[in-house]
């Protein structure tokens, strides 16, 4: 069964970088999945922020790219988050989830979710 | 790109069905089998419902099925049941994006 856990700060300033990581158990992240962010402001509904591949290629929502780098790391089977230049508009739940084969596929096994407040 | 359109209430009886739509266009929902449905109770992280327009994953009740017609993707629960009653939410591929619905919540009376 696979497991996904974010981890990182609670509250970060405007202006400054968010940064999560999401840790992968019971699947290898080299095992041929994709592997994407998405996040969910209080009370809204969720929006994809982007996704990555094993080999580190990436797909990004078209509206973050400017502020938005997803990276992996196999040998701590985990991948992360970083988006610049937050303001209180990217407070949100960011979920970490498991996307399957190709990046069209859906996400099937989701992390619990961390919130992150942006304020200062 | 916008958000799918889904209608943000929609509410039935135990026993009975419903159909929650997600209007999106032909550069998403219209234009490719990529279509995923999402169920979320307060409090929980999304759980996956429905893959590839139809597809029920393993695990998931056969009361839940889906279609596609045109720019609209479809969701229906037959016979619903108390813990039936969640947020929905539909996920299209936009070519390189990914876009939700802005979501559905569903009551059981």
């Amino acid at each position: 069964q696979v497991q996904l856990q974010e981890s990182g700060p609670g509250l970060v300033k405007p202006s400054e970088t968010l940064s999560l990581s999401c840790a992968v158990s019971g699947k290898s992240i080299r095992s041929g999945y994709y592997w994407g962010w998405i996040r969910q402001p209080p009370g809204k509904a969720l929006e994809w922020i982007g996704t990555i591949y094993q080999s580190g290629s990436t797909y990004y929502k078209s509206s973050l790219k400017s502020r938005v780098t997803i990276s992996v790391d196999t040998s701590k089977n985990q991948f992360s988050l970083k988006l610049t230049s937050v303001t209180a508009a990217d407070t949100a739940i960011y979920y970490c989830a498991r996307q399957g084969y190709y990046h069209t596929d859906p996400f099937d096994f989701w992390g619990r979710g961390t919130m992150v407040t942006v304020s200062s | 790109q916008s958000a799918l359109t889904q209608p943000a209430s929609v509410s039935g009886s135990p026993g009975q069905s419903i159909t929650i739509s997600c209007t999106g266009s032909s550069s998403d929902v219209g234009g490719y089998n990529f279509v995923s449905w999402y169920q979320q109770h307060p409090g929980k992280a999304p759980k996956l419902m429905i893959s590839d327009v139809s597809g029920r994953p393993s695990g998931v009740s056969s009361r839940f099925s889906a279609s596609k017609s045109g720019n609209t993707a479809s969701l229906t629960i037959s016979g619903l049941q108390a813990e039936d009653e969640a947020d929905y939410y539909c996920c299209s591929y936009a070519g390189g994006d990914t876009l939700f619905g802005g979501g559905t919540k569903l009551t059981v009376l």
